[in-house]
């Protein structure tokens, strides 16, 4: 069965903190991504980073930075320096493209980090 | 380019009324999916479609039907409106499936009374 978790389900932080969400995807297929979308307060899902299974390396964008480790099924996320506008709810999700009827993600409960001014 | 649009954006029913969402998406994508967003559940997926006239279910389809007939609009209804379909509805819709990443249309907060 496929799943993804994340146990962090509210998060406060203050301004110019770094603060770390995290994501542990359960699969047994070999081929698999995994991805993180951003819901701020007016409520539209954003992308943020798409990763393939093949492809452990981190990923840095700007403040944002991703380590994907395999050996621990995890997918973390890393804001370095918070602002208010990271105030958001963060998802975790893993998508299964070649299984037969699984063109959906599967989606971890959310993330709700407030960043404080 | 609007990406993905759903109306309406805001609906309230009465238990037992029926109502169709509609979702369109301007940029050709063969995949268009409905999810509910619920407090505490993340997103589950309730039909998706991987192209024009199909159509398949997903985690939580009971109670909704949906109509592709066309490639950019994904209709999600409701038959007999019932309160446990109070959500937030998301329509969404990718290029090549799991393989990319999903555009999400601004969703549709439904409260059934």
């Amino acid at each position: 069965a496929q799943k993804v978790t994340q146990a962090q389900t509210e998060i406060s932080v203050v301004e110019k903190e770094d603060v770390t969400l995290d994501c542990v995807y359960e699969t047994r297929d070999t081929t698999y991504y995994l991805f993180w979308y951003k819901q701020p307060p007016s409520g539209e899902l954003v992308f943020l980073i798409r990763r393939n299974s093949f492809d452990e390396q981190n990923e840095i964008s700007g403040r944002y930075s991703w380590n994907f480790q395999k050996s621990t099924s995890s997918f973390n996320f890393t804001i370095t320096a918070s602002q208010v506008v990271d105030s958001a709810v963060y998802f975790c999700a893993l998508t299964l493209p070649y299984q037969t009827g699984a063109n959906n993600l599967f989606f971890g409960t959310g993330t709700r980090l407030t960043v404080i001014p | 380019n609007a990406g993905v649009t759903q109306t309406p954006k805001f609906r309230v029913l009465k238990t037992g009324q029926s109502m169709t969402l509609l979702c369109a998406q301007d940029m050709n994508h063969e995949y268009m999916y409905w999810y509910r967003q619920d407090p505490g559940m993340g997103l589950r997926l309730i039909h998706y479609s991987v192209g024009e006239g199909t159509t398949a279910k997903g985690e939580v389809p009971d109670g909704y039907n949906v109509s592709r007939l066309k490639k950019q609009n994904f209709l999600l209804g409701l038959e007999s409106a019932a309160p446990s379909q109070t959500s937030v509805y998301f329509c969404a819709s990718s290029y090549q499936g799991g393989r990319d990443r999903a555009f999400f249309g601004q969703g549709t907060r439904l409260t059934v009374v």
